[in-house]
């Protein structure tokens, strides 16, 4: 099965600073590469995803890119703020197997 | 469209009991997927089904069991509770197609086993 891997596992940084969480995957079958936002209480969504065939994806404040062959996909948060402060997850799509959420990582974004 | 619906939103159960949750997935999604939420373990696969068949499954023991009907709409049954079956208990739809992925998350049932 896929074994994923974030790191690190909670971030802290001062608001308007950028924020950077790494993803690490084990399933060369994967092609789908997603980023999960959820917040305090609320139920996990998507903010951001590529395919196995592009590099790097932005939308406004974040981005995401890719590496295929070391098989690791990151999230790129810019100018951060108190909203941004959530559990990230990382399940990489498109293998054998069902879905690998993880533990995420715990972003806290300090006034 | 409606989003995903979860039943009960909140349960208390005692060790020994069983429980039965419900989910309708998104109108037209035809994939259902599982998930246990829990502080120290993070979100993890229970299962997924799709036209009524599981199609995956994750690492738990067999007290925990789903099936899928015609409509779509998900059960997932938790058998003979342990306290440490205590978790928020997410499940999410997609349309099932090849290729589409996004999971669309109910609001959640939080179970808790006393």
């Amino acid at each position: 099965g896929e074994n994923v891997e974030q790191h690190p596992s909670t971030l802290s940084v001062q608001e308007g600073d950028s924020a950077v969480i790494k993803c690490t995957y084990s399933d060369s079958a994967s092609n789908y590469f997603p980023w999960y936002k959820q917040e305090l209480g609320k139920r996990p969504q998507l903010i951001i995803d590529i395919r196995s065939n592009v590099g790097e994806k932005k939308d406004q404040r974040i981005a995401v890119t890719l590496n295929k062959t070391a098989k690791h996909f990151s999230l790129h948060i810019t100018e951060t703020q108190p909203e941004d402060s959530a559990v990230y997850f990382c399940p990489p799509g498109g293998g054998a197997d069902g879905l690998t959420f993880g533990k995420g990582t715990h972003l806290i974004i300090q006034p | 469209k409606a989003g995903v619906t979860q039943t009960p939103r909140y349960l208390i159960k005692t060790r020994g009991q069983q429980v039965t949750l419900s989910c309708s997935p998104i109108s037209g999604h035809r994939s259902v997927s599982w998930y246990q939420q829990t502080p120290g373990q993070g979100l993890q696969f229970l299962f997924e089904y799709f036209s009524e068949t599981q199609r995956n499954k994750g690492n738990f023991p067999g007290r925990f069991s789903g099936r899928q009907f015609s409509n779509s709409r998900s059960e997932m049954n938790v058998s003979t509770l342990e306290l440490g079956d205590s978790a928020l208990y997410l499940c999410a739809s997609t349309p099932g197609l090849a290729g589409a992925y996004e999971q669309y998350f109910g609001p959640g049932t939080r179970l808790t086993v006393t």
